[in-house]
């Protein structure tokens, strides 16, 4: 069974830039979540889709962050513009369905804000 | 309170026994995990416990839950240099099914 594949694994750009991330996570998972993963802290959650509607995005700071999961399979994150507090790892990690007690997690990309 | 906590770091001697251990903030939570995670990786589901049992063991690792005192400890028996990495405790909090995570134990073996 294939893992979560997110990409790109790295990038680096300049505050005030945009970024987008891609996930695909496992075949058949039905819930998808996005995950900032500041260094030295533990995951915290930006948005939960339950196929291709959000559940909870009451930690995504939408005036720059925005995601979507078109067809209710891979998702998009964006950041429009960057600031250097971006800086992080976003994971992304899906489950068969929601409340399901083990999130599969990608690799995650990390971001670095100048 | 209101995060879950954990210690930042702890070192163990290869062969020896590690404790990890981590105060959560919901009595309710259904489920407590613990992950793990390697340099440069995503975190790896290493085992969970329902929040109606008080041990759990699977191969070298024991899970303790203590839930009067909200207190998880992860055992790892006979630690090898592999498992070093960062160890995320983690509770399915009740009243949102939010899953939160401690910020992290860095798991250092010495030879």
């Amino acid at each position: 069974e294939a893992g979560v594949a997110q990409s790109p694994r790295y990038k680096i750009i300049e505050k005030r830039q945009s970024v987008a991330f891609w996930c695909n996570p496992i075949s058949g998972h039905a819930t998808l979540y996005w995950y900032q993963q500041i260094l030295g802290q533990g995951p915290k959650l930006l948005i939960q889709f339950q196929n291709n509607g959000v559940v909870d995005d009451s930690q995504l700071p939408k005036d720059r962050f925005s995601a979507e999961r078109l067809k209710g399979v891979d998702s998009t994150l964006k950041i429009q513009p960057a600031k250097l507090e971006d800086s992080a790892v976003y994971l992304c990690a899906s489950t068969q369905e929601s409340g399901s007690y083990e999130q599969y997690f990608g690799p995650g990309t990390r971001l670095t804000v100048t | 309170g209101e995060d879950v906590e954990q210690s930042l770091f702890l070192s163990v001697r290869e062969g020896d026994s590690s404790v990890i251990n981590c105060t959560y903030t919901d009595s309710s939570s259904t489920y407590l995990y613990w992950y793990k995670q390697e340099p440069g990786a995503g975190l790896q589901l290493l085992t969970y416990i329902f929040s109606n049992m008080d041990m759990k063991q699977d191969q070298r690792l024991t899970v303790l839950l203590n839930k009067k005192d909200k207190h998880l400890s992860l055992r790892i028996a006979d630690t090898q240099t592999g498992d070093s990495a960062i160890y995320f405790c983690a509770e399915n909090r009740n009243r949102d099914d939010k899953i939160i995570f401690g910020k992290g134990t860095r798991l250092h073996i010495l030879p």
